[in-house]
């Protein structure tokens, strides 16, 4: 099992671009996230899904969309990049009755 | 939704004392509290959970206490050694599958 994966881990896009973040996890887990990480600051709830072909906000979602059209993967799409989106970004999975399993992180700045 | 607060945000001790990280959470439906460890620049880890059914769990040096009616729970680590330094999060959730709201963090330093 490779767990949860993503890509790509480090990314500078400039004001205005566009780019889609990849998360695929291969545990068959119906629920997924997506969490921001400012420096120093928590972990921020963007988006998450609990299965295929369901999705719903969390507290950070404007300026993100998402999709989910199958179990495994769960990707996070930024339109028209700003510096506020400048983070790490977390996507996550859970089974049924355990804890997230986190992916490694993609660093994104905006300049 | 539930708000979730930790301290202290930062915590220095020596190496071999205990550590103890506190939580507090504000939906009395939150039954499932785990947390997670953060080296620099890697992704959290899960640690410890416990859920609401149980008061406390140990692993090793690890352990944690939940009190339902305070609506607090804590992490306790002992004999702390230096690659016990990290950033520790906390979290509640309130079924499976619902999100983790999770604390602002607390940065220990573990001195040799």
């Amino acid at each position: 099992n490779a767990g949860v994966t993503q890509t790509p881990k480090f990314r500078i896009l400039k004001i205005g671009q566009s780019m889609t973040l990849q998360c695929a996890q291969d545990m068959n887990h119906n629920y997924m996230y997506w969490y921001r990480q400012d420096p120093g600051m928590g972990l921020k709830l963007i988006y998450y899904s609990v299965g295929a072909g369901i999705t719903d906000k969390g507290e950070v979602p404007n300026g993100y969309n998402v999709s989910r059209s199958t179990t495994e993967d769960f990707p996070l799409r930024l339109e028209l990049a700003a510096p506020s989106q400048t983070s790490v970004y977390f996507c996550a999975s859970r089974g049924e009755a355990a804890g997230y399993t986190f992916g490694s992180g993609t660093r994104l700045t905006v300049v | 939704g539930e708000n979730v607060e930790q301290h202290p945000s930062t915590l220095s001790v020596q190496e071999g004392d205990s550590a103890v990280i506190k939580c507090t959470y504000s939906d009395s439906a939150s039954n499932y509290f785990p947390w997670y460890k953060q080296e620099l620049g890697k992704r959290p880890q899960l640690i410890i959970d416990i859920r609401s059914n149980v008061g406390e769990k140990k692993d090793q040096r690890i352990a944690v206490t939940l009190n339902k009616t305070a609506k607090h729970f804590s992490l306790h680590i002992t004999e702390t050694q230096p690659e016990d330094s990290a950033v520790y999060f906390c979290a509640a959730s309130t079924g499976t599958g619902n999100q983790f709201y999770f604390g602002t963090g607390t940065s220990l330093t573990v001195i040799p």
